[in-house]
């Protein structure tokens, strides 16, 4: 069984770039969600989708949106990058219906420096 | 607001000790507990989930306690192999809100 898929791995953006990385979940999972990973934050939450609906936010900018598609894949967007954006973003799925009560499946992650 | 702490931050062992990680969460009301271990650049790896109902999971050498009214879950690794160091981390999935809230990690080296 495929486990989740991110793409791509690692890129390189400068200031003012947007930014779409993607993800496909396990087989059968519902529910994607999105983290931002860095050395001095941690790991944050971004937002939750599940059947093609955003189901939660985090506590970040406009800049930052998603999608999910009617297969369950998964986009999000970063425009208008800042040299803080830069990170390790980190997609989960999960088989869970109607809360995130399931375990969490992550992918390898996309990379992310903004120069 | 929910705020979740691990200590210690970092850990250095010889091979083959027993070991606990700690996590701490200030409000009870949640859904579950998970632990994750994640390698230098990757992604994350669970590793056990603990139902808000439940009091420990075990897994292999690894086993998970959880005191949601003390807002405290352990993670116990038995003897401890080069192959487990890696950072540890505790999340907590947030009654009401649904979010996943991530503890600070415990980075983990065994040494042979």
């Amino acid at each position: 069984k495929a486990g989740v898929t991110q793409t791509p791995r690692y890129l390189i953006k400068t200031r003012g770039q947007q930014v779409t990385l993607s993800c496909s979940p396990i087989s059968g999972h519902r529910s994607v969600s999105w983290y931002q990973q860095t050395p001095g934050q941690g790991l944050q939450f971004l937002f939750e989708y599940f059947s093609e609906t955003q189901r939660n936010k985090g506590n970040f900018p406009g800049r930052f949106s998603g999608r999910q598609f009617s297969n369950s894949r998964s986009e999000m967007n970063v425009s208008t990058l800042e040299l803080g954006d830069s990170a390790l973003y980190l997609c989960a799925s999960s088989l869970a219906e109607g809360r995130i009560t399931g375990e969490l499946f992550f992918g390898e992650g996309s990379r992310l420096t903004v120069l | 607001k929910q705020e979740v702490t691990q200590i210690p931050a970092a850990l250095s062992v010889p091979e083959g000790e027993n070991l606990v990680l700690n996590c701490s969460f200030t409000d009870s009301a949640i859904y579950n507990l998970q632990w994750f271990r994640q390698d230098p650049g990757k992604g994350l790896t669970s590793l056990l989930l603990i139902q808000s109902s439940q009091r420990e999971q075990t897994s292999g050498r690894l086993n998970a306690s959880l005191d949601k009214s003390s807002g405290r879950s352990t993670l116990y690794i038995a003897a401890s192999q080069p192959g487990d160091s890696a950072t540890y981390l505790c999340a907590v999935s947030q009654l009401n809100t649904d979010k996943l809230i991530f503890g600070t990690g415990t980075r983990l080296q065994v040494f042979p």
